[in-house]
């Protein structure tokens, strides 16, 4: 079975600053990872995704993330946060071999002017 | 827009009635799935559909709940007897058949995407 663990349902940092959302899963085959990003009353709107190949993923809106297998970890960066980058981030694994998507509880990040 | 929609957005009913929320997925995609995301959670897998075959249902999905995708377009999810524990935002997304299926782009491979969701409150 797999599962995701996002640390720190609420992170705030200064526009600006660093953003750094953090994601850790389990799974029994290699996954594929995703990184969603969800705005009020809204969908889930994909960031960024690994299936194979480089490690690192650059995704929209300047974000980026890098697979780590050894630590089993996905972390979502953004070197300079944006107002607008203010929403709820999701982490989520799909096995290879399985079609629906396990989801992390969400990170809710706030910009602080 | 072509986009995955979802109607209705809100719906709000009397514990005991039955509702039924409707997805229309991105016209080419064959792969359909019905999420439910509560309050301070991340969605939750309910059901997953390729053109109109059910292939997998959760263990969320009570008997209470029925998914049904007739011809392979749009969906329909019913719920039954709703309970107050119903409350919840029920998300569809789709996806096209992947690489080993079709020939979708590959940077859409493997990619759900997703509708606004119906916001299902139970007084």
């Amino acid at each position: 079975a797999q599962s995701v663990t996002q640390l720190g349902s609420h992170v705030s940092v200064s526009e600006g600053a660093l953003v750094l959302l953090r994601c850790n899963y389990s799974s029994s085959v290699p996954p594929y990872l995703f990184w969603y990003v969800q705005y009020p009353n809204q969908g889930l709107q994909l960031l960024l995704k690994y299936t194979t190949g480089a490690t690192l993923v650059k995704g929209i809106n300047g974000f980026e993330a890098e697979f780590k297998k050894s630590e089993t970890s996905f972390h979502l960066t953004k070197p300079s946060a944006h107002m607008s980058d203010a929403a709820e981030y999701f982490c989520a694994v799909r096995p290879g071999s399985a079609r629906q998507l396990t989801f992390g509880s969400g990170t809710q990040l706030t910009v602080l002017p | 827009d072509t986009g995955v929609s979802q109607d209705p957005r809100h719906k709000i009913t009397k514990r005991g009635q039955n509702v039924t929320f409707r997805c229309d997925p991105i016209s080419e995609h064959n792969r359909l799935y019905w999420y439910r995301q509560t309050l301070g959670q991340g969605p939750e897998f309910l059901t997953y559909f390729q053109n109109e075959a059910q292939l997998e249902k959760s263990r969320l999905l009570s008997d209470r709940f029925s998914a049904e995708r007739p011809k392979g377009s749009f969906s329909t999810l019913e719920i039954q007897r709703t309970e107050q524990g119903d409350s919840a935002m029920y998300l569809c997304a789709s996806s096209s058949p992947g690489a080993s299926g079709g020939s979708p782009s590959l940077s859409s491979y493997n990619e759900q995407f997703f509708g606004p969701g119906t916001r299902l409150t139970v007084l």
